[in-house]
């Protein structure tokens, strides 16, 4: 079993819908909880994080967490085309490494 | 704000040639990193420097080689290059290695391919 697992995608979407990107992990060592977005041709930068089960809302992004499942989850409300983009969840338990999710590929159309 | 730079950006290579990929951050960060990535894996991490003078393996090492040149600059080395090293290659920064949280910035980067 993969220690995160991530959807690839594609997944295309209306401009103004609600899009959730998900991801399961199986390390329960995990602390921090991550979502990057990395647009085509560049690197990832950080989109959100947290460290608590329970949701953190940032603009139209929310990032939820539920630890008992292992699963967490990135909401985008009122989707635009400028969202689209590869999400790719993350997690770190403190030490040097973080594990990134193989991203999900998000094509938000006008 | 520049961040993260990394060159080249485009790089050929044959089989058995070598090559440094170039890297340097301007935020006074202390930790380093080389990642590569493919299709359906994700980020992998090659090397990394927790701070100035120190380096370590991460998950896929083998073939590379790293130098923490300074604060700023941390290089990757194929010595000898093979096609399974094919990959777009990002270096990255981060304030403290271990720190929670810990934000990491990544470079734009390099996308090598070894014939």
């Amino acid at each position: 079993q993969k220690e995160v697992e991530q959807d690839p995608g594609p997944l295309s979407v209306p401009e103004g819908a609600i899009v959730s990107l998900n991801c399961t992990y199986s390390n329960s060592a995990f602390q921090y909880f991550m979502w990057y977005r990395q647009y085509s041709r560049k690197g990832p930068e950080l989109l959100m994080y947290t460290y608590s089960s329970g949701n953190k809302e940032d603009g139209r992004f929310t990032a939820q967490v539920d630890k008992s499942s292992k699963y967490i989850s990135l909401f985008i409300r009122d989707s635009q085309p400028s969202d689209s983009a590869t999400y790719l969840c993350a997690f770190h338990t403190g030490g040097f490494k973080t594990i990134f999710g193989a991203g999900t590929r998000l094509f938000v159309k006008a | 704000n520049a961040g993260v730079t990394q060159t080249p950006k485009f790089q050929v290579l044959k089989t058995g040639q070598s090559m440094t990929l170039q890297c340097a951050q301007d935020m006074n960060h202390n930790s380093m990193y080389w990642y590569r990535q493919d299709p359906g894996m994700g980020l992998r991490l090659i090397y990394y420097s927790a701070s100035e003078g120190t380096t370590d393996k991460g998950e896929v090492p083998n073939g590379y080689n790293v130098s923490r040149l300074n604060k700023r600059e941390f290089s990757l080395r194929l010595e000898s290059a093979a096609p399974s090293q094919t990959s777009v290659y990002f270096c990255a920064s981060s304030e403290a290695i271990g720190a929670g949280g810990n934000t990491i910035y990544f470079g734009e980067g390099s996308w090598l391919t070894v014939v």
